[in-house]
């Protein structure tokens, strides 16, 4: 089945940096790469998504970059500020395509 | 518009008790609906996922059971809990086009095995 790893699972950045959180996924027929930030005591909430024929999305500061061949994908946050500050997830379809698999999370901490 | 509901918010239960909570979704018809795990450093670890009623499959054996006795109600169960069952569970439903849609979580309940 799919297997998500994502990396690292805590970042530290200054206020005003950018911030990149990799995921790699093994399933080779995955096709939809969403990610989901979620605040302290809150639910995951999906951020930005990009399916496998584009291989870059932008959405004002974020943006997620795809690579089918190598099988990775990245979240970008540019000019971080501290409402950044939150676990973001990364994931991936099932084989079956009827579930996401989410990688374990990377803690993302922005000091001002 | 689509809301989903997600019941109790926190848990404390004692070993070998059984559990039940309840996840129900309304504004939208068929929807696929998921239970997921959240442990300290393991991430979101999918449980349990259902594309219809009656129609449950799971990604990890363990302790608990899914039900779907209606289109828009998910339940999540256990006849004995174990300490290991501790954690945060979060239902979430997305539209039947699955993955190529939004996933909905609900607010989570907060289960403390004692």
């Amino acid at each position: 089945g799919e297997n998500v790893e994502q990396h690292p699972s805590t970042l530290s950045v200054q206020e005003g940096d950018s911030a990149v959180i990799k995921c790699t996924y093994s399933d080779s027929a995955s096709n939809y790469f969403p990610w989901y930030k979620q605040e302290l005591g809150k639910r995951p909430q999906l951020i930005i998504d990009i399916r496998s024929n584009v291989g870059e999305k932008k959405d004002q500061r974020i943006a997620v970059t795809l690579n089918k061949t190598a099988k990775h994908f990245s979240l970008h946050i540019t000019e971080t500020q501290p409402e950044d500050s939150a676990v973001y997830f990364c994931a991936a379809p099932n084989q079956a395509g009827t579930a996401l698999i989410f990688g374990k999370g990377t803690t993302l901490s922005v000091s001002s | 518009s689509q809301t989903i509901h997600q019941w109790p918010a926190t848990l404390v239960q004692p070993v070998g008790s059984p559990l039940s909570l309840e996840c129900t979704v309304e504004g939208t018809s068929n929807p696929n609906l998921y239970w997921y795990r959240q442990a300290a450093g393991r991430g979101l670890q999918l449980l349990f996922y259902s594309v219809g009623i009656g129609q449950i499959s799971s990604e990890v054996p363990q302790n608990l059971s899914a039900s779907r006795p209606q289109d828009r109600q998910f339940i999540l169960s256990s006849k004995k809990l174990l300490l290991s069952d501790s954690g945060f569970y979060l239902c979430a439903w997305t539209g039947q086009e699955y993955m190529n849609t939004e996933a909905f979580f609900g607010q989570g309940t907060r289960l403390t095995v004692v």
